[in-house]
């Protein structure tokens, strides 16, 4: 147990649906966040939030919107994905977005659109 | 940016033996942590190390930041050590964890 949760755990979605995927810290931490893992790639960097507010966004199509409401939770609707987004979605919290940080993951979200 | 390469790609262990991980970075890094991804996707830090070398239990890793590079040591492997670990140093000028491809440990009985 990281201290970071993730739901759900797996999803399939088509084209043409919407859906939200979740993220909760109880580590007490300022910084969380989203990673996208593809088969055979490293892990991409894809938002980072600190104190509630974006400081990084990855070229990462629209079609990805993150939110997050207060320092715990993180979330990122999904809407009319393509095939190739799917992929495992991690979320990461730490202390802060700066330099000298641990990051700690959670479970990840398996996706997969049809 | 950075690049990390670790090698090897895949490994291949009897219950028992011993092996070395290899990170390589091609720029200077505030820190570096190792994970292991088990084959349900989960990440679990394994160590935070951004020079010298740290033990926990059969693990250790060394980092080497002026040679731009860590090793992390697994001893008497278990089956439960499976799955895929993770380098991830922190670049200087970003602040942000870089992870290399991975190494894909399998460990039978």
């Amino acid at each position: 147990e990281t201290g970071v949760t993730q739901t759900p755990r797996h999803l399939v979605m088509g084209m043409t649906n919407k859906k939200s995927l979740k993220c909760e810290q109880h580590l007490g931490h300022n910084a969380m966040y989203w990673y996208k893992q593809s088969a055979k790639k490293p892990l991409e960097l894809m938002f980072v939030y600190s104190l509630e507010e974006r400081v990084e966004n990855n070229s990462v199509p629209s079609r990805f919107s993150p939110e997050c409401p207060n320092s715990s939770h993180l979330f990122l609707h999904l809407h009319t994905l393509q095939p190739e987004d799917s992929a495992l979605y991690l979320c990461a919290s730490s202390q802060d977005f700066r330099r000298k940080n641990i990051q700690y993951f959670g479970a990840g979200t398996r996706l997969s659109v049809l | 940016g950075i690049q990390v390469e670790q090698s090897p790609p895949d490994l291949i262990l009897q219950e028992g033996a011993n092996s070395t991980l290899r990170c390589n970075f091609s720029d200077s890094v505030n820190n570096l942590q190792w994970f292991h991804q088990n084959p349900w996707g989960q990440l679990i830090n394994l160590f935070y190390i951004p020079s010298g070398t740290k033990q926990n239990g059969r693990l250790s890793a060394t980092t080497v930041a002026t040679e731009r590079y860590s090793l992390l040591y697994i001893s008497s492997s278990q089956t439960t050590d499976s799955g895929v670990y993770f380098c991830a140093p922190e670049s200087y000028n970003t602040d942000k964890l870089i992870f290399g491809t991975g190494t894909r440990l399998q460990v039978f009985p």
